[in-house]
């Protein structure tokens, strides 16, 4: 079945550039989407198409995909911005979650 | 406004169906644009999708818990459903419904989600 790989945890320091990967064989070929929860709370998507921001997420959320790994960017970051963060995917018709970041903000 | 919200027992027996509504507010299950979908999350932990329905009644299942699963709607109602049939403990989760996309096209993304019920399985 088809896997993708998340770092359990990222740190990052406030106002500076978060980087969470998310890997899977031929990634690339796909639509990458990435949620944000935060406890006690539903996952919201915060960007969607490989790179495309729905309404309501903040202009310092960016993504890419290419070869194997997808990538959520944020930059600037915020002591708001401190959840989990999960990548997801399609195969065959099977969606499929990324275990999941621990995004720190100290 | 779109609102999705779960609906069913909050304890369910072991080796018994576990069954739960997802009521659809400010759309229409009819549309042919979306799917209705299923996922659970065990406490403290990631994200697992279940399965998903269209409006025509066609299902797409997890493999892993295809045996067990029958996901089905009402559109009379506005509604969709999760049947999960022998649970064990291992079945305790938040349960959540959430719209999407056709699979694997563009429009793949889940959006909104329902605010998730938890379901305990135990005698």
């Amino acid at each position: 079945s088809y896997e993708l790989t998340q770092p359990p945890s990222v740190s990052v320091s406030p106002g500076q550039t978060a980087s969470i990967t998310c890997s899977g064989d031929r990634l690339g070929e796909k639509y990458a989407s990435w949620y944000q929860q935060k406890p006690g709370q539903s996952p919201v998507v915060v960007i969607y198409q490989d790179n495309r921001r729905p309404p309501g997420s903040p202009e310092r959320f960016s993504g890419s995909n290419s070869g194997n790994t997808a990538t959520l960017t944020i930059s600037g970051t915020q002591a708001m911005d401190e959840a989990d963060y999960y990548c997801q995917a399609w195969d065959s018709s099977t969606a499929v979650f990324g275990g999941g970041t621990k995004l720190t903000v100290l | 406004q779109l609102q999705l919200q779960e609906s069913g027992p909050g304890l369910v027996k072991p080796s018994e169906t576990l069954s739960l509504t997802c009521t659809v507010s400010g759309a229409s299950i009819s549309s042919s644009e979306y799917y209705w979908g299923w996922i659970r999350q065990p406490p403290g932990k990631g994200l697992e999708w279940i399965g998903a329905v269209y409006y025509n009644g066609r299902t797409f299942y997890n493999p892993s818990l295809k045996s067990r699963v029958t996901i089905s709607l009402d559109t009379s109602n506005n509604q969709f459903y999760l049947q999960l049939s022998s649970v064990t403990a291992a079945d305790t989760d938040v349960y959540y419904c959430a719209r999407h996309g056709r699979p694997s096209s563009a429009a793949g993304w889940f959006d909104p989600w329902g605010q998730g019920t938890l379901v305990t399985v135990s005698s």
